[in-house]
């Protein structure tokens, strides 16, 4: 098994831009979670999907986050306008079932830098 | 609401020695806790859960131990190595089952 696939690793952008980050989750997991990492605030959650609906995006920063999942094999997370304050580490993961203890699998992240 | 509390300061242990890291949550005691390992530059990746009515768990050369009247848990490496060397978090569900992260601990075998 692949693993969680998350593209691009690294995105360097400037302020204003619009940003599409990518996830391909693992097959046959039904759920998929953005999370969002720095160094102050750790890993948030931002949005998750059940069988490609979003359940709750109450972790969405803004307006100017917005997250879609078309089919059970893609996803994306899309900021626009970027703010320089966007700059983290953002990583897709994905799970069998939720909670009733089931682990979360994460991709290796994308690193994005807004200047 | 939910919070959980990881040591920020990194820890440095001699090889071979056994490494304790401790995470503490507030509030409400969850069902289970989950720790993972993180590299750098890498994902964080499942190591163990422990569920509440679980006083231990194990894996090879990692114990995991869960207080819930403490409202703590502590997570030992064994004999450990440099190849240990990494950021260890701590998850736990809220009351919502949406699983929340510690911001973790960096530890540092030393050789």
């Amino acid at each position: 098994d692949a693993g969680v696939i998350q593209s691009p690793r690294h995105e360097v952008t400037e302020m204003g831009q619009e940003v599409t980050l990518r996830c391909k989750p693992i097959s046959g997991h039904d759920y998929l979670f953005w999370y969002r990492q720095t160094m102050m605030r750790g890993l948030e959650l931002l949005i998750y999907f059940n069988n490609n609906v979003p359940i709750d995006d109450s972790g969405m920063p803004e307006d100017r986050f917005s997250a879609k999942m078309p089919n059970a094999s893609f996803s994306t997370l899309k900021i626009q306008p970027s703010e320089p304050r966007d700059s983290a580490v953002y990583f897709c993961a994905s799970s069998t079932y939720w909670g009733r203890n089931s682990p979360l699998h994460f991709g290796n992240g994308t690193r994005l830098t807004v200047t | 609401s939910q919070k959980i509390e990881q040591n920020s300061e990194a820890l440095n242990i001699q090889e071979g020695k056994t490494a304790t890291l401790t995470c503490n949550y507030t509030n409400y005691s969850p069902a289970y806790l989950q720790w993972y390992r993180q590299d750098p530059g890498r994902g964080p990746v499942f190591l163990l859960l422990i569920r509440e009515n679980e006083k231990e768990k194990r894996k090879e050369r990692l114990k995991v131990t869960f207080d819930t009247t403490l409202k703590q848990s502590l997570f030992h490496i064994t004999a450990s190595q440099p190849a240990d060397s990494a950021t260890y978090l701590c998850a736990l569900p809220r009351r919502d089952d949406k699983i929340i992260f510690g911001k973790g601990t960096r530890l540092h075998i030393l050789p």
